[in-house]
């Protein structure tokens, strides 16, 4: 079945790089996401990357997919104390059965 | 252009009791999920709607909760009758036709069975 998953904690320093991972076992995933999620507030989508592809860049944000090991990654350049929130990874097809199926996210502090 | 709306924000109920949550997608959005959110897990989809026919329900509790999305616009989801274990926030998302299926989150209720 469909599974994906994340460390739980990252903890960075304001200026450094941040770097949160995820695997996946669905084999079938088009597409992988990001959200963010702040106190209080519904699920922000921050960028996805598409399956056929290996990184998307963003602004400050890289995503970095390794699908022969399910494994994604996303990386924010230059980490601010307004990036604190919990990042889920997700993923999805893009036909039929739609929904995300989502890790239990990582929730990410930055000390300033 | 409006985002997701869902009312209402919060909700405190007991065990037992009905609640009903109301969601209005982003105008022309063909396809709406509700999501369930324990705290500390992520969201895991109750049911999803293409236009007001359901796709997906397998993961709906059938026997307490129900959705509807009359005419392809508005949703509600009701909980009859409620569980301490429904403690979650509730969130609505819609998604167009294309492809990359970008989905759209409400900020959600949150909802207390006491």
């Amino acid at each position: 079945g469909e599974d994906v998953e994340q460390s739980l904690f990252l903890s960075v320093r304001e200026g450094d790089s941040s770097v949160i991972n995820c695997t996946y076992t669905d084999s079938s995933s088009t597409y992988l996401y990001w959200y963010k999620q702040e106190p209080g507030a519904g699920l922000q989508l921050l960028t996805y990357i598409f399956s056929n592809m290996d990184m998307k860049q963003d602004q400050r944000l890289t995503v970095l997919l390794n699908k022969k090991d399910k494994h994604l990654s996303l990386r924010i350049a230059d980490t601010q104390t307004g990036d604190s929130a919990i990042y889920f990874c997700a993923e999805s097809m893009d036909t039929g059965r739609r929904a995300l199926t989502f890790g239990s996210g990582t929730r990410l502090q930055v000390q300033p | 252009e409006a985002g997701v709306a869902q009312s209402p924000r919060y909700k405190i109920i007991e065990k037992r009791q009905s609640v009903a949550f109301w969601c209005n997608p982003i105008s022309g959005h063909a396809t709406l999920y509700w999501y369930q959110q324990i705290l500390g897990q992520g969201p895991k989809l109750l049911i999803q709607f293409q236009n007001n026919g359901v796709v997906d329900d397998s993961q709906l509790p059938k026997d307490r909760f129900s959705a509807e999305r009359l005419k392809g616009v508005d949703s509600t989801l009701k909980i009859q009758p409620a569980k301490l274990e429904d403690s979650a926030v509730y969130l609505c998302a819609s998604s167009g036709w294309e492809a990359k299926n970008i989905q759209y989150f409400g900020a959600g209720t949150r909802l207390s069975v006491l």
